[in-house]
């Protein structure tokens, strides 16, 4: 059973461009959630997406940010018109139910920002 | 708003000690509550996770408790070797199914 994989590993963008991050969840798991961790700081909690539904966008910044999880495919999670305080590592968590469950954590993207 | 802090920053142990981490949280209505490692340009791996109505959890050297009415949680590893030096990071996760990450620990073992 292949882990929560993430791609691009380390992307690379110039401010005004748009990142699209994918993570595609463990197999049999429907829930997936996207952390940012800033250089220096702890990971923040994003959104929480279960198939087709936004569950808990809290974390996520009011603009230029989305997220979307289909019926079929990984989950997205799109930045637009990227500005350099978005470089971050970007990490995508998914589990089979609800937060009873362990999370399992795919290994990141590292977006940079020229 | 839950906060979850972690001390020490950093440690640095010789081989073969016994450790703790301490992870404390502000709101104890949570849910359960994870530790992780997260190596130099890694993602995270889980080791332990403590469910709201649990004391403890164990797992080979590891073992990790969990006190909600203080807000405190503390993971143990015994027998420290080399291969454990990471960052070991705790979240707490709350009603909103939110994960409130700490900082994390740095954790260097010297051979």
């Amino acid at each position: 059973n292949a882990g929560v994989m993430q791609n691009p590993r380390h992307l690379v963008r110039r401010r005004g461009q748009e990142a699209r991050l994918r993570c595609s969840p463990m197999k049999g798991h429907s829930h997936v959630y996207w952390y940012r961790q800033l250089p220096e700081e702890g990971l923040k909690f994003m959104v929480y997406l279960q198939k087709e539904n936004i569950i808990d966008e809290s974390g996520m910044p009011k603009e230029r940010f989305s997220a979307e999880f289909p019926k079929e495919g990984p989950s997205i999670l799109r930045i637009q018109q990227v500005v350099r305080g978005d470089s971050a590592a970007y990490f995508c968590a998914s589990s089979p139910a609800s937060h009873s469950d362990t999370q399992y954590f795919g290994p990141g993207t590292r977006l940079t920002v020229l | 708003k839950q906060e979850v802090t972690q001390i020490p920053a950093a440690l640095s142990v010789p081989e073969g000690e016994n450790l703790v981490l301490n992870c404390s949280f502000t709101d104890s209505a949570i849910y359960n509550l994870q530790w992780f490692r997260q190596d130099p340009g890694k993602g995270l791996t889980s080791l332990l996770l403590i469910q709201s109505s649990q004391r403890e959890q164990t797992s080979g050297r590891l073992n990790a408790s969990l006190d909600k009415s203080s807000g405190r949680s503390t993971l143990y590893i015994a027998a420290s070797q080399p291969g454990d030096s990471a960052t070991y990071l705790c979240a707490v996760i709350g009603t909103g199914n939110q994960f409130y990450f700490g900082t994390g620990t740095s954790l260097t073992v010297i051979p």
